[in-house]
């Protein structure tokens, strides 16, 4: 069993959906959540950030961990056809001054597709 | 400016062949990684560097070697390459002490023949 389990997809949504992208994960140490959008041939590229429980918004997007379910969510509302792109979480047991010195453990991706 | 910069961007090469991937990165950061993404995607760390020093080797063929002249730069040598060697090869960096996750390069998309 993989560390953290993601939906691979494809997920199709028209414009203007609200998308849901999730992870669970079995290693209840992890501490900080990341999602991560990687467009096609392009570097992972950071999107929201949450330590600990609870949710977190910035513009259109979501994020929100469950640590009793080991359980993460990534919200998008109004999606547009240039969030078209996979989608990554990850996740870490501390940053980079901690004992695992910030080494991310992702999931495998969803591969979203906004259609106009 | 480019936080994180790789080269090159692409690399094909034959089998048994040694080559390097170099990375470097202007924000200053402490750390710096080298990752993997196979062809579904899958992301897997390598290597890390803390201010120069080899941190975390997750058991990788001796085949790679990481090298950090200085802390702005993580190069990744590879010797005898194979064929499963074919990847996408991402650096990354983060910074001790402020709680800032990684951030990526662009990646190198090296192809072995």
């Amino acid at each position: 069993q993989k560390e953290v389990e993601q939906d691979p997809g494809p997920l199709s949504v028209p414009e203007g959906a609200i998308v849901s992208l999730n992870c669970t994960y079995s290693n209840s140490a992890f501490q900080y959540f990341m999602w991560y959008r990687q467009y096609s041939r392009k570097g992972p590229e950071l999107l929201m950030y949450t330590y600990s429980s609870g949710n977190k918004e910035d513009g259109r997007f979501t994020a929100q961990v469950d640590k009793s379910s080991k359980y993460i969510s990534l919200f998008i509302r109004d999606s547009q056809p240039s969030d078209s792109a996979t989608y990554l979480c990850a996740m870490t047991l501390d940053l980079a001054g901690g004992t695992s010195y910030g080494k991310l453990t992702f999931g495998q991706g969803t591969i979203l597709t906004v259609h106009p | 400016d480019t936080a994180v910069s790789q080269t090159p961007k692409y690399l094909v090469t034959q089998m048994g062949n040694d080559k390097s991937i170099k990375c470097e990165q202007n924000l200053g950061h402490d750390t710096m990684y080298w990752y993997k993404q196979d062809s579904k995607k899958f992301l897997k760390i390598m290597f890390s560097y803390n201010n120069k020093e080899l941190i975390i080797n997750e058991t990788v063929p001796n085949r790679f070697s990481p090298k950090s002249p200085d802390k702005a730069h993580l190069n990744l040598h590879i010797n005898s390459l194979e064929l499963g060697d074919s990847a996408v090869y991402f650096c990354a960096s983060s910074q001790d002490h402020r709680g800032s996750p990684s951030y990526f390069g662009p990646g190198t998309r090296l192809t072995v023949t």
